[in-house]
């Protein structure tokens, strides 16, 4: 079965520093893969995604991940934290067939920023 | 920015009582979902709806659950007798198309709605 793990449950990170929030899958083939950002009273709002082409993806307020097929791995990473980065991150596998829409999503980290 | 609504955004309930859970999607979308997050676990897939019927559906929604697009805007969740494992952020989304394999669309998630069963 599909599943993605965040091995992270909480991460805290200085004003400044750099980030990097860890995802794995389990899939036979390469799915489509997602970071949603959930702030506090928020809904999930879509970071970033890959489908195909360059495994290296931007994404909105800075953020980027990069897909590893040998690793099965898409690292969500942003160079320098902002205190408004602080929000719970969540990994998600996409739609791996024509007949399913749901997506599998990890755990979450909860990220917290110091300034 | 077009969004999805979700109301109420915290419920509390007592066990036994029936629920609904609104959402409002966005408006050209055609495809919508409920996911849950019971505190601590992961976000799961609860029911997707299309064409005014279920189009798929995980083994946590049981004959507990309903799902209704009552009119051209709202989509609704209820439970029927809550229990106390209901508990949990249920989250609606919704997209343009399905998300399924070949489509590179995007689910648009609410900002859910915290369902208390006491």
């Amino acid at each position: 079965a599909q599943s993605v793990t965040q091995p992270d449950i909480h991460i805290t990170v200085s004003e400044g520093a750099s980030l990097e929030l860890r995802c794995n899958y389990s899939y036979g083939a390469t799915p489509y893969l997602f970071w949603y950002v959930q702030s506090p009273g928020q809904g999930l709002q879509l970071l970033l995604k890959y489908f195909s082409g360059d495994t290296l993806v931007q994404g909105i307020k800075g953020f980027e991940a990069e897909f590893k097929r040998s690793q099965s791995s898409f690292n969500l990473r942003k160079p320098s934290v902002h205190w408004s980065d602080a929000a719970e991150y969540f990994c998600a596998v996409g739609p791996l067939s024509y007949n399913t829409d749901k997506l599998i999503f990890g755990t979450g980290t909860r990220l917290q920023v110091f300034p | 920015e077009p969004e999805v609504t979700q109301t109420p955004s915290h419920q509390v309930t007592q066990m036994g009582q029936e629920v609904i859970l609104r959402c409002v999607p966005i408006s050209n979308h055609l495809y919508f979902y409920w996911y849950r997050q019971i505190l601590g676990q992961k976000v799961e897939f609860l029911v997707s709806f299309y064409n005014n019927e279920i189009s798929e559906k995980s083994e946590i929604f049981d004959d507990q659950f309903s799902v209704e697009r009552p009119d051209g805007s709202n989509f609704t969740l209820k439970i029927r007798s809550t229990k106390l494992e209901d508990s949990a952020m249920y989250f609606c989304a919704s997209s343009e198309t399905g998300t399924g394999g070949g489509w590179n669309t995007e689910a648009f998630f609410g900002q859910g709605t915290r369902l208390t069963v006491v």
